[in-house]
């Protein structure tokens, strides 16, 4: 049980242009969810928190206007990539809370975005 | 948040055990303790985590120092698959996000 699927795991896209990501929990319902960002032989960094039904909350120095999220429904959120550069290139992970099915934050495989 | 001090990198044999140290000596008394750890292109996985009592289960055991300022997560026995950078994150039972430290490279060797 609790599991996230992260799609898509990796996507090109030109600069400019704008990708979206999704996360679905697929047994159980996410209330929150949670976006990181990891570069190369980094930790993750937390982007953001996204609440069902309300807007998400920021990290400091995480542009909201780039990166847009959407927690429409308690079983899928979206992050969206918004005019894409090559330093936004990352590997993209969300997160969802599962703990009160006794399994913990459950993360997706992630998405490793690069930008041409 | 609770800064936590881990060591950068680990080396163990198969089969063997390994204790994976970490100090967290601003946590506060309602922080629990999460172990979380990445395989190689792949999102983070739990592990287990704990209050006050040491821990366990099928993964792995988590014993908490009696002041909660240092915990260690212990691997049984070893394998190749465990291979993996560990994270340890103090986290408020009410809080909702994680924040990553460096956390410890873990090096099995065959």
């Amino acid at each position: 049980g609790a599991v996230v699927s992260q799609h898509p795991s990796w996507v090109i896209c030109k600069s400019g242009t704008s990708v979206k990501i999704e996360c679905r929990s697929l047994d159980f319902q996410a209330t929150t969810m949670f976006w990181y960002r990891q570069f190369p032989k980094q930790s993750l960094m937390l982007m953001a928190t996204s609440n069902e039904g309300s807007k998400a909350t920021y990290e400091q120095g995480v542009e909201k206007d780039k990166f847009l999220i959407n927690h429409a429904s308690l079983t899928l959120s979206t992050l969206t990539v918004t005019s894409a550069h090559p330093e936004d290139s990352s590997f993209y992970i969300c997160s969802a809370d599962a703990r009160q099915g006794g399994y913990g934050y459950t993360f997706g495989s992630g998405t490793r975005l690069t930008v041409v | 948040d609770a800064k936590t001090t881990q060591p950068n990198s680990m080396e163990s044999n198969e089969e063997e055990p390994v204790h994976l140290p970490c100090n967290h000596s601003t946590i506060s008394g309602t922080d629990y303790i999460h172990w979380y750890r990445q395989l190689p292109s792949q999102g983070p996985e739990y592990v287990i985590h704990g209050l006050t009592s040491n821990v366990n289960n099928r993964m792995a055991s988590l014993a908490i120092a009696e002041d909660r300022k240092s915990s260690t997560l212990i691997l049984h026995r070893a394998t190749l698959r465990d291979a993996a950078v560990y994270y340890c994150i103090p986290a408020q039972g009410g809080s909702e996000k994680l924040v990553f430290g460096k956390g410890t490279k873990l090096t099995v060797n065959p």
